[in-house]
């Protein structure tokens, strides 16, 4: 079935580490976003691409990088810079950017400080 | 911030239809409505949209308002998997940031 697929579902991460979360969609969407969730928050927006080889910083980009090499995958790197990088991070794709179709999620990664 | 005002939570027998309520006063005649729902531990999951007319599939109903100031979700026969958090969005189809702004949404128990 088509859908988006993020891992790993538990990610540790010690002081000054940097680490990468993937997300991968078989679903031939052309747009993908990064949001994060904190405890009883609703979604704030990291990064976007909306085609290859392009992304665009969303609200809280800082201490965060992200790369669009290929359609189908955008990984998220959350990096030292980033501190306090202990959340929910939300994959999401949508067939095409600025169009009435609904954002579609993946099933999340749970990020936490060692 | 979220445009739009839904009940903190409700609670539903199992079997009845679940009516979730969802206040947008003041949206643009070309912002669609847009209904996610999250279970715990889980990614929001797209159940609906729509703009001006009622919509169903094969999850639920949205009835959106003449003035299309509120809309409201109908689960039609709740199920124990319904339990989760439900979110209303106001969103333009060609914005600029394009980005979803979740509210703190609904909380819905189905009640056995």
């Amino acid at each position: 079935d088509g859908g988006i697929t993020q891992s790993p579902k538990y990610l540790f991460r010690k002081e000054g580490q940097n680490v990468t979360l993937s997300c991968e969609q078989n679903l031939n969407h052309d747009a993908m976003y990064w949001y994060r969730q904190d405890p009883g928050q609703g979604l704030r927006l990291i990064y976007y691409s909306q085609i290859v080889n392009d992304f665009q910083k969303g609200d809280i980009a800082e201490g965060y990088s992200v790369s669009r090499e290929k359609k189908e995958s955008f990984p998220l790197t959350v990096t030292s810079a980033q501190k306090n990088p202990t959340a929910f991070y939300l994959c999401a794709s949508t067939r095409e950017r600025r169009s009435n179709q609904p954002q579609h999620f993946g099933d999340g990664t749970r990020l936490s400080i060692l | 911030d979220a445009k739009t005002t839904q009940p903190p939570s409700m609670d539903c027998a199992e079997g009845r239809a679940a009516n979730l309520p969802c206040n947008h006063s003041t949206i643009s005649g070309n912002e669609y409505v847009y209904w996610y729902r999250q279970i715990h531990s889980q990614g929001p999951q797209y159940i609906i949209h729509g703009l001006k007319n009622n919509e169903t599939n094969e999850m639920a109903s949205l009835i959106i308002t003449e003035d299309r100031k509120s809309s409201t979700l109908i689960l039609p026969h709740a199920t124990l998997r319904d339990t989760a958090v439900y979110y209303c969005i106001v969103r333009v189809g060609e914005n600029r940031d394009d980005k979803i702004i979740f509210g703190k949404g609904t909380r819905l128990h189905i009640l056995p």
